[in-house]
């Protein structure tokens, strides 16, 4: 069974930094990208960045480039986002999210997703 | 940018009764869509992807169609459990971006 841990998420100031991580087991973790998806408190889902199996390839959406970095560490199963520079509006749930199919980074569907951990950006 | 715009944003039925969910994309994406459920205070769960293929353990009364930029999910005959909000995803594209539809809230009537 697929499971999808994340933790980090607390109350940071506007303009401070996070690091979330996200603990994953039940699969061959370096074959399948990676993804973070958020949702704001009563909105939808948002993308924000993938990360491809081999952490060759790193993509953003346009509201966290420059400001969130994606890694992994195939060796630990883990998942990371930094999140630096961080304003009111990155407030949400934060979702980790693996794909199938495995090895794609441009054709994908979002098939097991972690429980969320809730990053509260406020003064 | 593929836009996925659901109708509507909510839906009132009764249990027992079938429901018609819509998703229209901006321009065509094949049959490059999927579906998910989510329920209060739990994550978003896997339907239907490639517009029409049941997820492991998904109910039969669960069913995708359409290809091109029109979309359907139908449950045939809805149990207390299917009310939630459902979001259609399109993964037909290149950069990413976002790709869901703004969800739609399916309640008790």
């Amino acid at each position: 069974e697929v499971q999808l841990v994340e933790s980090g998420g607390v109350v940071v100031q506007p303009g401070g930094s996070l690091r979330l991580s996200c603990a994953a087991s039940g699969f061959t973790f370096g074959e399948f990208t990676l993804h973070w998806v958020r949702q704001a408190p009563g909105k939808g889902l948002e993308w924000v960045s993938l990360i491809s199996w081999d952490a060759d390839r790193t993509y953003y959406a346009d509201s966290v480039r420059g400001r969130f970095t994606i890694s992994r560490d195939n060796s630990k199963n883990s998942l990371y986002l930094q999140m630096d520079s961080l304003r009111t509006e990155d407030t949400a749930l934060y979702y980790c999210v693996k794909v199938s199919p495995r090895y794609s980074i441009n054709w994908y569907y979002f098939d097991s997703w972690g429980q969320g951990t809730l990053v509260t950006v406020s003064s | 940018e593929r836009v996925m715009t659901q109708s509507p944003a909510t839906l009132s039925v009764s249990p027992g009764e079938r429901a018609t969910l819509s998703c229209r994309a901006s321009q065509s994406v094949s049959r490059s869509v999927a579906w998910y459920q989510q329920k209060p205070g739990q994550a978003p769960r896997l339907l239907i992807y490639g517009a029409s293929t049941r997820a492991t353990g998904i109910p039969a009364r669960f069913s995708g169609s359409g290809s091109g930029t029109e979309f359907t999910l139908t449950i045939s005959s809805l149990q207390s459990e299917d009310f939630a909000v459902y979001y259609c995803q399109q993964y037909n594209t290149w950069p990413p971006g976002n790709t869901f539809g703004q969800g739609t809230k399916l309640e008790i009537k």
